[in-house]
């Protein structure tokens, strides 16, 4: 039974530019929830997504979009990239009746230049 | 408004029992979390516990809730060197999970 898991593994940017994200829920699970971990800080929520919309959104900028597919895989978009963007994207997937249990990927590591 | 604190590190002799403390401040909390996290790794879910409960106790962890306080507590018995990691409180009341900044446990010998 796979995890979830989050592509690329790592990743460099150039100021301006733009970056996409991927994740892929654990088996059965039909929630995402996307986090941005800044080095020595706890995980802050960006948005989660369930059944294709966007259901919550926490403090981010609309630089940081995203979207859920019909397999329930997620993608995050970053415009415009900051250098205070470089940190680790986390994606969380969870099941719609057990929301509680939020099950975390490896993360992708973004450096921004 | 929503806030988690945790004490930074922590550093315990292999084999001793390791504690964790957190404080969160929203009272509308409804499950709260323990996470671990390994050097360049995601985030491991060890535990939770619902807000009416005031223990719950895995193998070698045991979580003390103090609702009236809100404070949270891991307790990990006979603490290996493979506990070497960063601990996450967590909390939340709807869906998103609000973290603490992490206490680094380091385990020696």
């Amino acid at each position: 039974d796979a995890g979830v898991t989050q592509s690329p593994t790592h990743l460099i940017k150039t100021r301006g530019q733009q970056v996409t994200l991927r994740c892929s829920p654990k088996s059965g699970h039909d929630t995402v929830s996307w986090y941005q971990q800044a080095l020595g800080q706890g995980p802050q929520f960006i948005f989660q997504y369930y059944e294709e919309e966007e259901r919550q959104r926490g403090n981010f900028p609309d630089r940081f979009s995203g979207h859920q597919f019909p397999n329930y895989s997620s993608e995050l978009n970053v415009n415009a990239l900051l250098l205070g963007d470089s940190a680790l994207y986390l994606c969380a997937s969870s099941s719609r009746g057990v929301s509680y249990e939020q099950y975390f990927g490896p993360g992708t590591r973004l450096t921004v230049t | 408004g929503e806030d988690v604190e945790q004490s930074l590190f922590l550093s315990v002799r292999e084999g001793d029992s390791s504690v964790i403390n957190c404080t969160y401040t929203d009272s509308s909390s409804t499950y709260l979390y323990w996470y671990k996290q390994e050097p360049g790794a995601g985030l491991q879910l060890l535990t939770y516990i619902f807000s009416n409960m005031d223990m719950k106790q895995d193998q070698r962890l045991t979580v003390l809730l103090n609702k009236k306080d809100k404070h949270l507590s891991l307790r990990i018995a006979d603490t290996q060197t493979g506990d070497s990691a960063i601990y996450f409180c967590a909390e939340s009341n709807t869906d998103k999970l609000i973290f603490g900044t992490g206490t680094r446990l380091q385990v020696f010998p």
